[in-house]
């Protein structure tokens, strides 16, 4: 079964830093873009940013653009969230997602992993 | 980037059809055909329900279709029933190289 399993998240104190890790089974995750999305508490999905299959190509939000980075290990089958400079509206389940495209990383979201909860708090 | 514009809520009666709206600019939605639909159950994971504007993966009911027209997506949910009820959220690329997502609409089976 084609299957996302993220973990990494937790409680964090504001200013603190925290690297989420996404495994990825069961597909060639080598040929795929791959995102992170994060949803606030009872609010809407916020893409978060997104990694080519080589991991050569990236883009951020502006909200996270400069704190946070992606990158991937395609030997481990593996994608990463390093977060920086953590704030209290990053508080959010953070979800990874495979691109549906090989080629371009914008054709849509077709596999979720179920999501680890980031909590930014003193 | 604000998010793109989608109703707070849309709702309809079994077997009736709805229809959600998803405004953006020509910066996104109007400028390319990379626009997808999620449905999300309460608790659940978003599930992919249209890519490409009007494309429905496999396994996807042909209920739901999409289309755009300018700056505008939509999606239509035809025959509604009641495991329909969720919130559906739209996204986009942009010019800038991101994806934005929508608000998020919460769809109601009356």
């Amino acid at each position: 079964e084609v299957q996302l399993v993220e973990s990494g998240g937790g409680l964090v104190q504001p200013g603190g830093s925290l690297r989420l890790s996404c495994a990825a089974s069961a597909f060639t995750f080598s040929n795929y873009w791959m995102h992170w999305v994060r949803q606030a508490p009872g609010k809407g999905l916020v893409w978060v940013s997104r990694i080519s299959s080589d991991g050569n190509t990236t883009s951020y939000a502006e909200s996270v653009k400069g704190r946070f980075t992606i990158s991937r290990d395609n030997a481990k089958n593996t994608l990463y969230l390093q977060m920086n400079s953590l704030s209290h509206e990053d508080t959010a389940i953070y979800y990874c997602a495979r691109d549906r495209g090989r080629g371009s990383g914008r054709s849509g979201m077709d596999v979720w992993g179920q999501g680890t909860t980031v909590t930014v708090s003193s | 980037q604000s998010a793109l514009t989608q109703p707070a809520s849309v709702s309809g009666s079994p077997g009736q059809s709805i229809t959600i709206s998803c405004t953006g600019t020509s910066s996104d939605v109007g400028g390319y055909n990379y626009v997808s639909w999620y449905q999300q159950h309460p608790g659940k994971v978003p599930k992919l329900m249209i890519y490409e504007v009007s494309n429905r993966p496999s396994g996807i009911s042909d209920r739901f279709s999409g289309s755009k027209s300018g700056n505008t997506a939509s999606l239509t949910i035809s025959g509604l029933q009641a495991e329909d009820e969720a919130d559906y959220y739209c996204s986009s690329h942009t010019t800038r190289n991101t994806l934005l997502f929508g608000g998020g609409t919460k769809v109601t089976v009356l």
